[in-house]
């Protein structure tokens, strides 16, 4: 079983609406979490932190639940700049980072 | 400032060759990361370094691959021989705190 699932998607949704996915996570001991961006052809970027209690950042809302072992994001008021690969990523120590496979999202106008 | 630096860009290859990857990390940043990725392994981390120290090599495929830090802005990757299975984009990243990371733009390795 892979450390980091998520869906690939892709997840086709026009300007201005909301987006959200998941990603679950098999090491319960994972102590952080975080997404990164991926544009097409680029290298990853880190977009946020995810904390126990939910974090927002803009329009990027990030939420971990422990319990079930799942992290999502969402994204409102989608612009055509967010089209991009968003990586989902679990560390389990203190250096080691786990990238899922990414989720893509398509952003039309 | 300038970011990570890579070298080569993009590589082409015959099965067989050694490739070498060449990574400048940002300044300062006191951990250093190799990563590949590829369609169906996503990314997978290669190599970490810390103070130039080789801390974890777990995830080096196997003894064709090798890596150095020989100072605190420089490191290699180096496959010899080279296979067509270890065609992927091979990113270096470099970091003050590890999980904001800092990547390069990758190095495209195509071996036939």
């Amino acid at each position: 079983r892979k450390e980091v699932e998520q869906d690939p998607g892709p997840f086709n949704v026009p300007e201005g609406a909301t987006v959200a996915f998941n990603c679950t996570y098999s090491n319960s001991a994972s102590q952080s979490f975080f997404w990164y961006r991926q544009d097409c052809r680029k290298e990853p970027k880190l977009l946020m932190s995810v904390y126990s209690s939910g974090n927002e950042d803009g329009r990027f809302t990030a939420q971990l639940n422990r319990a079930s072992q799942y992290i999502s994001l969402l994204i409102r008021d989608s612009k055509l700049s967010d089209s991009a690969t968003y990586l989902c990523v679990v560390a389990s120590n203190d250096y080691k980072l786990s990238f899922g496979a990414g989720t893509t999202v398509t952003v039309r106008a | 400032d300038a970011g990570v630096i890579q070298s080569p860009r993009h590589e082409v290859t015959e099965m067989g060759q050694e490739v070498t990857l060449r990574c400048k990390p940002i300044s300062g940043h006191n951990s250093l990361f190799w990563y590949r990725q590829t369609m169906m392994r996503g990314l997978e981390l290669l190599i970490y370094f810390n103070n130039n120290v080789p801390i974890d090599d777990s995830g080096m495929p196997e003894d064709r691959f090798s890596a150095k830090m020989p100072n605190a802005s420089f490191s290699t990757l180096k496959i010899q021989p080279s296979e067509p299975r270890d065609s992927a984009v091979y990113f270096c990243a470099s970091s003050l705190r590890f999980y904001e990371q800092y990547f390069g733009p990758g190095t495209r390795l195509t071996v036939t």
